[in-house]
């Protein structure tokens, strides 16, 4: 079946300017991610939804980031008044449901952010 | 504050070389999971491991968990081209909400011909 699927694939922006990236999860998977990967770093968290319940914003770096998840399933990540230091890979995943511990979750291709 | 350090961070070798890597922590883990990450896709689990003392094999790679359950390794017999990516561990947040993951930084690997 399709896997995680994330749109578009490269962005590029001025800065200042507000952006939306897409995610598309796996059918089913009640449990959803973005990250963040700067160059040659690991991942940083940014949100966490899973299911109906309020999401987890704790790692979002600041209010210019926002994210939704309707109907349970695509989320869109938005970045507003963008800066230089956002330039990134922004990942999303899924996952069927969010067991601590064994917690397999399948990732998107990213989408290259680069601020100007 | 849970962290997860990997090291090295960077590994060039030549293919037929063997190699491990390390994730260690101060804090207990639940479970490990380790994936791998090419240019220009996502990470891909390989292997979660649930119990102290606890080895996986899975073809030339080798992962254990270490006693305490502070610590994971990686061990990858007669390297390939085809194992260069990034590696990447990471285990529960016991700080965030059930289900979220921290990760370490990564070691990334390169398998020369």
């Amino acid at each position: 079946g399709a896997g995680v699927s994330q749109s578009p694939s490269n962005k590029v922006t001025e800065k200042g300017k507000d952006v939306e990236l897409r995610c598309d999860p796996i059918s089913g998977h009640t449990a959803l991610y973005w990250y963040r990967q700067s160059l040659g770093q690991g991942l940083e968290f940014l949100i966490y939804f899973q299911g109906n319940s309020a999401p987890d914003k704790s790692g979002l770096p600041s209010d210019r980031f926002s994210a939704e998840r309707t109907g349970g399933s695509v989320s869109t990540l938005t970045i507003q008044r963008t800066q230089q230091e956002d330039s990134a890979v922004y990942l999303c995943a899924s996952s069927l449901d969010a067991v601590a511990g064994n917690n397999e979750q399948f990732f998107g291709p990213g989408t290259r952010l680069t601020v100007l | 504050t849970q962290l997860l350090e990997q090291s090295p961070q960077f590994l060039s070798i030549q293919e037929g070389e063997n190699l491990t890597v390390y994730c260690n922590s101060s804090s207990v883990f639940s479970s490990l999971q380790w994936y791998r990450q090419e240019p220009g896709e996502g990470p891909v689990l390989l292997v979660t491991v649930v119990t102290g003392g606890e080895v996986k094999k899975l073809k030339r790679l080798t992962f254990q968990f270490g006693d305490a359950r502070k610590d994971s390794s990686l061990h990858i017999t007669a390297a390939q081209p085809g194992d260069t990516g990034l590696y990447l561990c990471a285990g529960p947040n016991y700080g965030g909400s059930q289900g979220n993951l921290i990760f370490g930084k990564g070691t990334k690997l390169s398998v020369k011909p």
